[in-house]
């Protein structure tokens, strides 16, 4: 059974330029998580979904950051104007039900 | 305010021996602690999870102790193999919250064979 896919797994950016990262989740998994991990720390959860419902995003930044998914199956994230304080690794997970979550291998962020 | 408290930071021990690491919490609502396994360049597998009904957890050579009173967790891997050295997440989630998860900062794990 295939895992979680992310690409671009690297992506290099100059502050106010725009970026989408995807994420195609285990297939059967029902939600979708998409994670920020900055150097040497954990990952943050920004915004999950059940199916196509976004259920929390009270941690994505509103202003920069949205995040789709429209057929309840692969997921979007875009950051529509990067700053330096973005860089990081961006994971997607997914799980069945809310139990046991599964990541990706990451999209590595660098904002110059 | 962090809500997963994980110590030490770094550790190092040698090929055969236990390493031990601690996680801690704040929120009495959390009831399932899953811990994670990250090398670098991928993204962190879970390795082993307890639920907060169970005060032991066995897999093979992790083995998780919970604490509920105290609030408190910790993971040991015995006879460790230098295939072991990496980075290490205890995770916390409330059924209530619809399993959101809190990841701690992490214990970096270098196994010396």
């Amino acid at each position: 059974e295939a895992g979680v896919t992310q690409s671009p797994r690297y992506a290099v950016l100059q502050e106010g330029q725009a970026v989408s990262f995807w994420c195609d989740p285990i297939s059967g998994h029902d939600t979708l998580y998409w994670y920020q991990q900055p150097r040497d720390q954990g990952p943050q959860l920004l915004v999950y979904f059940r199916d196509e419902a976004v259920i929390d995003n009270s941690q994505l930044p509103s202003d920069r950051f949205s995040a789709v998914r429209p057929k309840g199956t692969n997921s979007t994230l875009k950051i529509q104007s990067a700053k330096q304080g973005d860089t990081a690794t961006y994971l997607c997970a997914s799980s069945f039900a809310g139990w046991e979550q599964y990541f990706g291998p990451g999209t590595r962020l660098t904002v110059l | 305010q962090q809500q997963v408290r994980q110590s030490p930071q770094s550790l190092t021990v040698w090929e055969g021996e236990t390493a031990i690491l601690n996680c801690s919490y704040e929120d009495s609502t959390f009831n399932y602690f899953p811990w994670y396994q990250q090398f670098p360049g991928e993204g962190p597998a879970l390795l082993i999870s307890i639920s907060s009904v169970s005060d032991k957890k066995e897999d093979g050579r992790f083995t998780i102790f919970f604490n509920k009173r105290e609030k408190k967790l910790s993971l040991h891997i015995t006879d460790s193999q230098p295939g072991d050295s990496a980075t290490y997440f205890c995770a916390a989630s409330a059924n209530s919250a619809g399993n959101k998860l809190t990841f701690g900062i992490g214990t970096r794990v270098l196994v010396r064979p």
